[in-house]
């Protein structure tokens, strides 16, 4: 049973273009959450999603990020117009009900 | 204030050692607790749920105090590869979860 996967891995992107980054939950679980942690600094939540719905966006920022997580496929979220502020690594977790388990990570790096 | 509080560390310990770590969350709301492990740069790995309780899972032990809103880990016998930063992390019930900045462990020959 594969874990939480990720990708890319890393990705470098320079100030105002787009990021996309991936996540597929483990086979089974249907709640994917996505997580940021800065440079130094713990995880924070960003969003929560379940097929085809957001739950809990409250640690979004209000601009330029957006998440999805379609019926079929994986949960993408979405950085418009980096800033070098976005600068991170992006953790996704899945859940089958309580516990969540995590993908190896996006770093992101804006230049 | 924040939502949940753990010592940064580092704690310094020779193999065989027992340390302690403690954390204080804020909520007192919150229904699920867990620790969780991360390697230098890599992810958070589940370590193990935290019950009313308390439970043991070979070295490890992790114990929950409602009434003053604190949870504890204990690592028996430390070896190297305990080397490690520990997350205390808390779930109000929300489906989100709430991480400490972590406790860093080095365990030295």
């Amino acid at each position: 049973n594969a874990g939480v996967m990720q990708n890319p891995r890393h990705l470098v992107r320079r100030r105002g273009q787009e990021a996309r980054l991936r996540c597929s939950p483990m086979k089974g679980h249907s709640h994917v959450y996505w997580y940021r942690q800065l440079p130094e600094e713990g995880l924070k939540f960003m969003v929560y999603l379940q097929k085809e719905n957001i739950i809990d966006e409250s640690g979004m920022p209000k601009e330029r990020f957006s998440a999805e997580f379609p019926k079929e496929g994986p949960s993408i979220l979405r950085i418009q117009q980096v800033v070098r502020g976005d600068s991170a690594a992006y953790f996704c977790a899945s859940s089958p009900t309580n516990e969540q388990y995590f993908g190896p990570g996006t770093r992101l790096t804006v230049t | 204030r924040k939502e949940v509080e753990q010592d940064p560390g580092p704690f310094n310990v020779p193999e065989g050692a027992t340390v302690a770590f403690n954390c204080t969350y804020s909520n007192s709301a919150s229904q699920s607790f867990f620790w969780y492990r991360q390697d230098c740069r890599k992810e958070p790995k589940l370590l193990m749920s935290v019950y009313s309780s308390g439970n043991e899972d070979g070295r490890f032990t992790a114990q929950l105090n409602r009434a003053s809103q604190y949870i504890s880990l204990l690592i028996r016998d430390s070896k190297l590869s305990d080397s490690a930063t520990y997350l205390c992390v808390v779930n109000a019930n929300t489906d989100k979860l709430i991480f400490g900045t972590g406790t860093r462990l080095q365990v030295f020959p």
